[in-house]
């Protein structure tokens, strides 16, 4: 089936640092792509939409310069934190739907820490 | 733009009892319905989809979905849990035919007692 394989599995990170996260689609390719935040004991929110070839689309309240996304290829979306702070700690996930079940596929999500 | 309500945050059961999640959504068009669940420390896994047709909707591990919808709603049910359904559960709407991106409910955490 549509595999996303989301890398790494988590990261430390110093404070004011930059992390980059990626999200490479292994069997499929992923015109648009999804970035979420999860809290702890909390939902998923969604931050942007990753569009391959141009702009990412972001939420209300989500800062574009701080969370940088770039979707060069059909198979690759990069998230990165940029300037990270200890409120960025937060565990990522990818998303990308699967255009013939119309389903969607996740990531394993990447666990940040900023100390 | 589309929403989810879950309304409960936190069930717990013993097991071999029903279990019944609720879930609406906001949204005055088409959609797709999802609910999803987290094992603890796993990524999120597809219990069952809603796109058309028969509005009762069965799914993995022994799950169904009924879509109502005159009420906005897509509740998750179970005859009989069992200890291994202890999980987080989202319930998820994409609008369709608007853009592809699937919203999240807050979740519902559930705990099953031996």
């Amino acid at each position: 089936g549509a595999v996303v394989s989301q890398h790494p599995s988590w990261v430390i990170c110093k404070s004011g640092t930059s992390v980059k996260i990626e999200c490479r689609s292994l069997d499929f390719q992923a015109t648009t792509m999804f970035w979420y935040r999860q809290f702890p004991k909390q939902s998923l929110m969604l931050m942007a939409t990753s569009n391959e070839g141009s702009k990412a689309t972001y939420e209300q309240g989500v800062e574009k310069d701080k969370f940088l996304i770039n979707h060069a290829s059909l198979t690759l979306s990069t998230l990165t934190v940029t300037s990270a702070h200890p409120e960025d700690s937060s565990f990522y996930i990818c998303s990308a739907r699967i255009l013939t079940s119309g389903g969607y596929t996740f990531g394993s999500g990447t666990r940040l820490t900023v100390v | 733009a589309q929403s989810v309500s879950q309304h409960n945050h936190h069930v717990i059961l013993s097991e071999a009892a029903s279990l019944e999640l609720g879930c609406n959504y906001s949204y005055g068009g088409t959609v797709n319905l999802f609910w999803y669940v987290q094992y603890p420390g796993q990524h999120l896994q597809l219990l069952l989809k809603y796109f058309s047709g028969d509005p009762l909707v069965k799914g993995i591990k022994g799950f169904e979905a009924e879509f109502i919808k005159s009420k906005f709603s897509f509740n998750l049910r179970k005859p009989s849990v069992q200890w291994s359904d202890t999980a987080e559960y989202f319930c998820a709407v994409n609008a369709r035919n608007r853009d592809d991106k699937i919203i999240f409910g807050k979740g519902t955490r559930l705990h099953i007692l031996p």
